[in-house]
C-alpha cells in the first residue's frame, strides 16, 4: 500500500514568518493530495489540495507543490498569523482507494 | 447544514462492553470512512463505504465491525472492547472516492 511520511513534526514559527511543511509518498499512481488543519477538539478540516496534473495551487496565504518525478508535495504558509497554529496532516489517494494519511505537524506560531 | 454529525461525542467504557459508534451526514455523500486517530500515527483508516451497500475494510479493522444504514448513516461497532481501542474516532464523508474528505468533531473512547 501506501507510505506517506511527513516532516517536520513540531514546527515554530515567529508570527508573520513564513512556514513550510513536507510530505513524501511511496505510490506513483496516486493522483490527488488534500491538506488538512486539525484545530483542538475539531475533526480534520480541509484547507487546500491538488491533483497530479497540476504542479502548484494557491489560496491566499497558503500554497501546496507538487513534484510527480521525486514523489513528494509541500504545504506553504506566508505571513503567518496565530490562528495558524494548528496539527496539519497531508494525505495521499488514488480513484477507487482509500486516503494515506502523513503523521502530521504541529505548527506553533509565536506572536 | 450540519455536515457530518458524530455521536456521542464522549465514551468510558470497561473492558470487553459492546458499543456503536453513529456517524449521520446530510451532503448526500455517496462515500463514508472511519477512522482512529492516535498520538504520534495520524489517521489510520478502520473500513469505509465506497457506496450504499457496500463496505470495506481499511488498514486496521481488527476488532471492529460497520454497518452502511443508508446514504446518510454510517455506523461502527465495537463487540468486545479492548484497551488498545481507547483512541479518538473521527467519521467522515466524500462525494466519491479520492475527493475532498469531510469530518466529524470526533467521538472520545477511553476503555479501561
Amino acid at each position: 500500500g501506501e507510505n506517506v511520511e511527513q516532516h517536520p513534526s513540531t514546527l515554530s514559527v515567529q508570527e508573520g514568518d513564513s512556514a513550510v511543511i513536507k510530505c513524501t509518498y511511496s505510490d506513483s499512481a496516486s493522483n490527488y493530495f488534500p491538506w488538512y488543519k486539525q484545530e483542538l477538539g475539531k475533526g480534520p478540516q480541509l484547507i487546500i489540495d491538488i491533483r497530479s496534473n497540476v504542479g502548484e495551487k494557491k489560496d491566499q496565504r497558503i500554497a501546496v507543490t507538487l513534484n510527480k518525478t521525486a514523489k513528494h508535495f509541500s504545504l506553504h504558509i506566508t505571513e503567518t498569523q496565530p490562528e495558524d497554529s494548528a496539527v496539519y496532516f497531508c494525505a495521499a489517494s488514488r480513484a477507487g482507494n482509500q486516503f494515506y494519511f502523513g503523521t502530521g505537524t504541529s505548527l506553533t506560531v509565536i506572536p | 447544514n450540519a455536515g457530518v454529525t458524530q455521536t456521542p461525542k464522549f465514551q468510558v467504557l470497561k473492558t470487553g462492553q459492546s458499543m456503536t459508534l453513529q456517524c449521520a451526514q446530510d451532503m448526500n455523500h455517496n462515500s463514508m470512512y472511519w477512522y482512529r486517530q492516535d498520538p504520534g500515527m495520524g489517521l489510520r483508516l478502520i473500513y469505509y463505504s465506497a457506496s450504499e451497500g457496500t463496505t470495506d475494510k481499511g488498514e486496521v479493522p481488527n476488532g471492529y465491525n460497520v454497518s452502511r444504514l443508508n446514504k446518510r448513516e454510517f455506523s461502527l461497532r465495537l463487540e468486545s472492547a479492548a484497551p488498545s481501542q481507547t483512541s479518538v474516532y473521527f467519521c467522515a464523508s466524500s462525494e466519491t472516492s479520492n475527493q475532498p474528505q469531510h469530518f466529524g468533531d470526533g467521538t472520545r473512547l477511553s476503555i479501561l
